[in-house]
């Protein structure tokens, strides 16, 4: 399979405690975006990596969120003392570059009880 | 602030029937205009993108028409088919940013 891949599917953590979610981009491709999405909204924008370095984070994003490129390869996504609004699905996508596109995961379904 | 608006929320169309969803933008520095199909518990998928430079894409069933002044675009499915029922996307980049999505579209074809 080469698309992208998200683990884990699911999630499911009590609240304040960290999750950590993994991203495989699309070989080659050199563009990482994370975005969230809950039931019945468009995806909303957290962070954007090209190669290692993180270009743009929103302002939405807490604190408590953070994410990763090591080597410009795969890409972490890490949340600190979860809160029951965080419950969403968690989005990876990649991209070739300008005007190619991004191309999504599975994403991560991540609940928080 | 929503980037992009799009609409309708939800579309019922019967099956060879054309389904039309429509986006509008104000940001006159977006550049790419692509086109997102979601089903139920799955990531989006690219369905067809457009640039400014062209006023209409087809990709088989799949039209993206473009108005660069009136800073809208729209997606036009053809012969819709059951098959189709999902939740449609629009969004909008400024090269080399983040892509900025609508609210999206809950579109059923009805057998």
């Amino acid at each position: 399979d080469t698309g992208v891949s998200q683990n884990p599917r699911h999630k499911i953590t009590k609240r304040g405690q960290n999750v950590t979610f993994r991203c495989d981009p699309i070989s080659e491709h050199n563009r990482l975006y994370w975005y969230r999405q809950t039931l019945g909204q468009g995806p909303e924008f957290l962070t954007y990596f090209q190669n290692e370095a993180q270009l743009e984070k929103s302002r939405l994003l807490s604190d408590r969120f953070s994410a990763e490129r090591p080597k410009g390869s795969f890409s972490t996504l890490e949340i600190q003392r979860t809160e029951q609004g965080d419950s969403a699905m968690y989005l990876c996508a990649s991209s070739a570059g300008d005007w190619f596109g991004a191309f999504f995961g599975q994403g991560t379904r991540l609940t928080v009880v | 602030q929503q980037q992009v608006k799009q609409s309708p929320q939800s579309l019922i169309v019967q099956k060879g029937g054309i389904s039309i969803i429509n986006c509008a933008y104000e940001n006159t520095a977006f550049d790419y205009f692509p086109w997102y199909q979601q089903f139920p518990g799955k990531g989006p998928a690219l369905l067809i993108a457009i640039r400014p430079d062209v006023s209409e894409k087809k990709e088989g069933r799949f039209t993206i028409s473009f108005n660069k002044s009136a800073k809208q675009f729209s997606l036009h499915i053809m012969d819709s088919q059951p098959g189709d029922s999902a939740t449609y996307f629009c969004a909008a980049q400024n090269t080399g940013n983040q892509f900025y999505f609508g609210t999206g579209t809950s579109l059923t074809v009805i057998p």
